[in-house]
């Protein structure tokens, strides 16, 4: 059975501050990693998807990583701003699973000024 | 254009009641799924429907009854609210038999059973 980790639960960094969120997966057999981002009383908001063969993805002050084999992702965040504050969301589509994704914990984050 | 949407975005009832949420997706993929994020923000899949068949049932209380008419449409049918039925339930669309697209989601329907 799929499970997914993320680590911190919680972090608070100054503006400016470059981060890193941590995800982390049980079983290697993904067909893509997806991260999200969840602000307060909304939906979820695609960020990134990560192939299963791919070792990362970029997308303006992002960048997620892979390494499947350690079942390990990472999101990066560059400069970070308060308008990034929001939990952040990573969730695996194992294969077999019949194309549903399956979530971590998430991490709340609050950048503030 | 908004590409998963559902109805209402609040819901509150009392126990015992029925009620249903609606969504559609204007985005053409052949595959919907319901998710439910409990109190702790967990989110975990209920449903998925791959053009109007039903493909995944995640060991759900029968009090659920999905409903798909088309493949741009599934309804979630609620019996018999209970207290424990409180939560954020998201819609959400993708492509099936690609699994290198990505997931669309909805902005979420809060219910609350009182």
């Amino acid at each position: 059975k799929q499970e997914v980790t993320q680590i911190p639960a919680a972090l608070s960094v100054p503006e400016g501050e470059n981060l890193v969120l941590n995800c982390s997966f049980t079983d290697s057999a993904i067909y893509n990693l997806q991260w999200f981002r969840q602000d307060p009383g909304k939906g979820l908001t695609s960020l990134l998807l990560i192939q299963s063969s791919q070792r990362e993805q970029t997308s303006g002050r992002l960048n997620a990583s892979l390494d499947k084999s350690s079942g390990r992702s990472t999101l990066y965040i560059a400069a970070s701003q308060p308008g990034d504050s929001a939990t952040y969301l990573c969730a695996v589509e194992a294969k077999g699973g019949g194309n549903k994704l399956t979530f971590g914990t998430g991490t709340q984050l609050k950048v503030e000024l | 254009d908004t590409a998963v949407s559902q109805t209402p975005k609040y819901l509150v009832t009392q126990m015992g009641n029925d009620k249903s949420i609606k969504c559609e997706q204007n985005l053409g993929h052949d595959t919907m799924y319901w998710y439910k994020q409990d109190s702790k923000k967990f989110l975990k899949i209920m449903f998925s429907y791959n053009n109007k068949e039903l493909i995944i049932n995640e060991t759900v209380p029968n009090r659920f009854s999905p409903k798909s008419p088309d493949k741009a449409h599934l309804n979630l049918h609620i019996n018999s609210l209970e207290l424990g039925d409180s939560a954020v339930y998201f819609c959400a669309s993708s492509v099936r038999g690609q699994p290198n697209t990505e997931a669309f989601f909805g902005q979420g329907t809060r219910l609350t059973v009182v």
